[in-house]
Parts: C-alpha cells; sequence; structure tokens
C-alpha cells in the first residue's frame, strides 16, 4: 500500500523555467514531508521540508507548498537549471515515529 | 554537515552466501538508523528501523531472520544479507538522524548495490 504517491514518473522542463513536482498522501497522521534529490546510484540528498503547522517553506530556488486539506504538496524550482536533473522523492513521515515513507519518485529533466 | 558513510558502495556475491553492509555516522552520534531497499524504477521502501543497543523494528513483509540488524553502538549500524538468493539483488540505503540538525537531520548514506549472482 503506497502511501505517499508522485503520479508523474517523469518531467522535462527547459532551463530558466519552472519546475513544478506533485506529491499526494493518503494519511492523515503525516505531519512532517521532506523533498530529496537522487542522482543513480547515490543516496538521497536532503532539499527542503516543511511541517504540517505550515503551508509554505521556501529555501532559495525551491519553495515547498502542502495543501493539508488535500493532502497534497508540491516543490517549485525556479528558476530551474540543468544541474536539477535528478530524481526527487517526496517522503512524509507520521507523528507517532522517525520514520519516513517514500513516494515512487519523478525524474525530472532540466533542458539547456 | 551530518554525514552517513556506507560500505561497501557495491558487493556482488554467489547464492547462498551472506554480505554484511555497514552504515557509520562519521560526525554525529545516531541511536535510530534507517535501513531501505529500492528497487530499480520503484521508490525506497523502509526495511527497519535500527535501534542502538536493543532489537531493530522491522516493517511488514521484510523477513528478520533473513535481514539481520545490528547496532552496537551510536555510530554503527549493520544489515547482513544471510543466505542472499538472486531477488535479494537491489539497492540498500541506510539513513540516520542528526537531532542537531534544523532540517528534522535524516542523512542517506551513498547506498549499496547489492548484486547476487
Amino acid at each position: 500500500d503506497q502511501q505517499v504517491k508522485q503520479n508523474s514518473p517523469s518531467l522535462s522542463v527547459q532551463e530558466g523555467r519552472i519546475s513544478i513536482l506533485n506529491c499526494d498522501y493518503t494519511n492523515s497522521m503525516f505531519d512532517y514531508f521532506l523533498w530529496y534529490k537522487k542522482y543513480p546510484a547515490e543516496g538521497p540528498t536532503f532539499l527542503i521540508s516543511i511541517s504540517s503547522i505550515k503551508d509554505k517553506n521556501e529555501d532559495g530556488r525551491f519553495t515547498v507548498f502542502l495543501n493539508k486539506s488535500a493532502k497534497h504538496l508540491s516543490l517549485h524550482i525556479v528558476p530551474s537549471q540543468p544541474g536539477d536533473s535528478a530524481v526527487y522523492f517526496c517522503a512524509a513521515s507520521p507523528n507517532t515515529g522517525n520514520q519516513f515513507y517514500f513516494g515512487t519518485g519523478t525524474s525530472l529533466t532540466v533542458i539547456p | 554537515g551530518a554525514v552517513v558513510s556506507q560500505h561497501p558502495s557495491w558487493v556482488i556475491c554467489k547464492s547462498g552466501t551472506s554480505v554484511k553492509i555497514e552504515c557509520r555516522s562519521l560526525d554525529f552520534q545516531a541511536t535510530t538508523m534507517f535501513w531501505y531497499r529500492q528497487f530499480p524504477k520503484q521508490s525506497l521502501m523502509l526495511m527497519a528501523t535500527s535501534n542502538e543497543g536493543s532489537k531493530a523494528t522491522y516493517e511488514q513483509g521484510v523477513e528478520k531472520d533473513k535481514f539481520l540488524i545490528n547496532h552496537a553502538s551510536l555510530t554503527l549500524s549493520t544489515l547482513t544479507v544471510t543466505s542472499a538468493h538472486p531477488e535479494d539483488s537491489s539497492f540498500y540505503i541506510c539513513s540516520a538522524r542528526d537531532s542537531r540538525a534544523y532540517n528534522y537531520g535524516y542523512t542517506f548514506g551513498s547506498g549499496t548495490r547489492l548484486t547476487v549472482v
């Protein structure tokens, strides 16, 4: 049972434009969310996080939006750069524990 | 920042043998570490939570006798895949939490590519 879903397996964006990656979750107990970036054969690298008490968190070119009522979060990258090309995972954690549950990932390609 | 070292980065073993993967927190102590497994083009799946000085907590469907986890110190957790079979071939990743970090502190190792032949 996939509790965290990323319905778009891939996304292509022109350099300089905005990249929007989406993530949906089903467990209403999730209260902390993270986005990770992953290159092939490497471990994920933390990008940005958001807790359920906020609906937006911004860090440089990366902004995460959380819509609790819709159980949806999104990652905006603007402007997109070729170096952003990677697989992006969203992850969620319930308030009862420290483990995170990952989405299936979205492969982002930024075209120069 | 927090660094998690995972070793080996890749390993090939014969079917029926056992393989040990190490996960070390280099500049912080981690009472809890997590082991994930990723199949090609699939999500990272949490396998187990490794607790220092106590038994690991396994996710549903993960065989604890096959995937032995030992967390003997605050900086080292090991995952041993026992009697490996080709279907155990996968990418294994550990993570640890640095409680001092602002971002909830989860740092991942670089992963181990296991191929069982």
